[in-house]
């Protein structure tokens, strides 16, 4: 099992504030690296897969970054709206097997 | 639409009892997943099937089964062996190793 850090446990920040989470896994035998949301009584949903050291991904108001040397992961969210409120997952795949290793999650509530 | 159906919500299970969990996707992807969530923990990897008729296990896999006799169904099956299966249950697939994974609703299991 590999150890995926996730910090913080959980957030609350007001809307329109901006906020980041961090995702932390060891930086050996990297393969991708996924970020989920997950919403209460709803499914974990797809938000990125990164592959590549440097790499930066964007989908609307979020975006990510990605660290493979250091083993590193930020998810940053600008203007947070109160339906980004969600548990927000990262996972490693490594190349010595086919599963995905998640995190804890970062549990995300932002108020009007 | 295509997706992942996960069949029951909810789920009982009598000590010494088996119990299957149905898992059905209409997304055409080779690759499905079986996690478990335990509160406070991230996603653990029960088993996983790359192909039709082949099924790794995952990180805990002890006291489950699977079987993946055809590509859109892969049900797992909680034994008697498992002594803490209170849990709840999260089936996935993916087109390919570096893909998202789509998830389905989960099936929450609680003992009698």
């Amino acid at each position: 099992i590999l150890n995926v850090e996730q910090s913080p446990q959980s957030l609350h920040v007001q809307e329109g504030d901006s906020t980041n989470f961090t995702c932390s896994f060891p930086s050996s035998n990297f393969y991708a690296l996924h970020w989920y949301r997950w919403e209460t009584a709803k499914s974990p949903e797809a938000l990125f897969v990164m592959t590549l050291n440097g790499d930066e991904k964007k989908k609307g108001r979020i975006s990510a970054t990605l660290n493979t040397k250091e083993g590193y992961s930020y998810l940053y969210i600008k203007g947070s709206q109160p339906e980004d409120s969600a548990t927000y997952l990262c996972a490693l795949n490594s190349n010595s097997g086919y599963a995905l290793n998640f995190g804890k999650g970062t549990s995300l509530l932002v108020t009007p | 639409d295509g997706g992942i159906t996960q069949s029951p919500k909810y789920l009982f299970r009598k000590e010494g009892q088996n119990v299957t969990l149905s898992c059905e996707q209409n997304l055409n992807h080779d690759a499905m997943y079986w996690y478990r969530q335990d509160p406070g923990q991230g996603l653990r990897l029960i088993y996983y099937s790359q192909i039709v008729n082949d099924f790794q296990k995952g990180d805990i896999a002890e006291g489950y089964s699977v079987s993946r006799e055809k590509k859109e169904s892969f049900p797992l099956t909680v034994t008697s062996a498992q002594k803490n299966p209170t849990a709840f249950y999260l089936c996935a697939s993916s087109i390919e190793i570096n893909q998202p994974q789509h998830f389905g609703d989960g099936t929450r299991l609680s003992i009698l």
